[in-house]
C-alpha cells in the first residue's frame, strides 16, 4: 500500500470550474508538498505545508494533520492549469526524502 | 539564480555507451537529489547528497554512478544501461530538511 494516496486519478473540468484534489497519507510527516508537472516536463513546487492553509493566486492548499489529509483547490480553472498534480510528504525524522503520491491528471477544457 | 539546471534535456544512448547527466544550482542548497521517473508514474528516489556526501543510495544498480564535485554540481554517470532504464531523470535541491524542493526540468533518456 502506498503511503500517499491521491484522488481522483484523473479529472476533467470546464474552464472556470472550482477544482479540488485530495491527498491522504498514512505516515507521520514533517511537511507536505504539492507539486505540478506539465507533460514531458520538470516539476514545479507549488506549496509546502506543515499546518493550516496557504494561498497563492488561484491556488489554495490546506492540511489537516490530525486526519492526515490535504487538499489542493484551484479556483476559476484555466486550460493552462492542465497538468499532473502530485502530493508528496516528508517523513519527520532525519529523512531527506519525499514519498510521492501517484498524481492527479487534470485537464481543463476551454 | 533560483533554478536547477539540467543538461542535456534529451539523450539517446546505446547500451555500450558511457554518458553523464549534469545538474547545477547556485542557490546555496546543501542537499541535492537524483530521481528517476517512468511514464505516468511518480518520481523514484535514486540518490541524495547532503553537504557533498552521499547520504542515501536507494539500491540503485552500479551502472548508475553519482558524483558531487562541489556544492553546486551533481553528476550522474551512466554506463552499460538497459532499455528499461529509459526514463525522465530529475534533479532537485533543497536548503535542508525543513525546506521546500526546487526541481530541474529533467533529462529524458532513451536507451537503444
Amino acid at each position: 500500500k502506498n503511503e500517499v494516496e491521491q484522488s481522483p486519478q484523473n479529472l476533467t473540468a470546464q474552464e472556470g470550474e472550482f477544482i479540488t484534489i485530495n491527498c491522504s497519507y498514512s505516515v507521520g510527516i514533517s511537511a507536505l508538498h504539492w507539486l505540478q508537472q506539465h507533460p514531458g516536463g520538470g516539476i514545479v513546487s507549488l506549496f509546502m505545508l506543515s499546518s493550516g492553509k496557504k494561498k497563492h493566486g488561484r491556488l489554495i492548499a490546506t492540511i489537516n494533520i490530525q486526519e492526515k489529509h490535504s487538499s489542493l483547490h484551484i479556483t476559476a480553472s484555466h486550460p493552462r492549469d492542465s497538468a499532473v498534480y502530485i502530493c508528496a510528504v516528508r517523513a519527520p525524522t532525519g529523512a531527506n526524502n519525499l514519498f510521492f503520491g501517484t498524481g492527479t491528471r487534470l485537464t481543463v477544457i476551454p | 539564480d533560483t533554478e536547477v539546471t539540467q543538461t542535456p534535456k534529451h539523450l539517446v544512448m546505446g547500451m555500450t555507451n558511457k554518458k553523464s547527466l549534469k545538474c547545477e544550482q547556485h542557490m546555496g542548497h546543501r542537499a541535492m537529489y537524483w530521481y528517476k521517473q517512468k511514464a505516468k508514474k511518480p518520481p523514484e528516489l535514486m540518490f541524495v547528497y547532503s553537504y557533498e556526501k552521499l547520504s542515501i543510495n536507494e539500491s540503485v544498480p552500479s551502472r548508475f554512478s553519482p558524483e558531487c564535485p562541489n556544492s553546486s554540481l551533481l553528476n550522474l554517470h551512466l554506463h552499460a544501461l538497459q532499455p528499461e532504464d529509459s526514463a525522465l531523470y530529475l534533479c532537485a535541491s533543497s536548503p535542508g530538511t525543513a525546506y521546500g524542493y526546487t526541481f530541474g526540468s529533467g533529462t529524458r533518456l532513451t536507451v537503444v
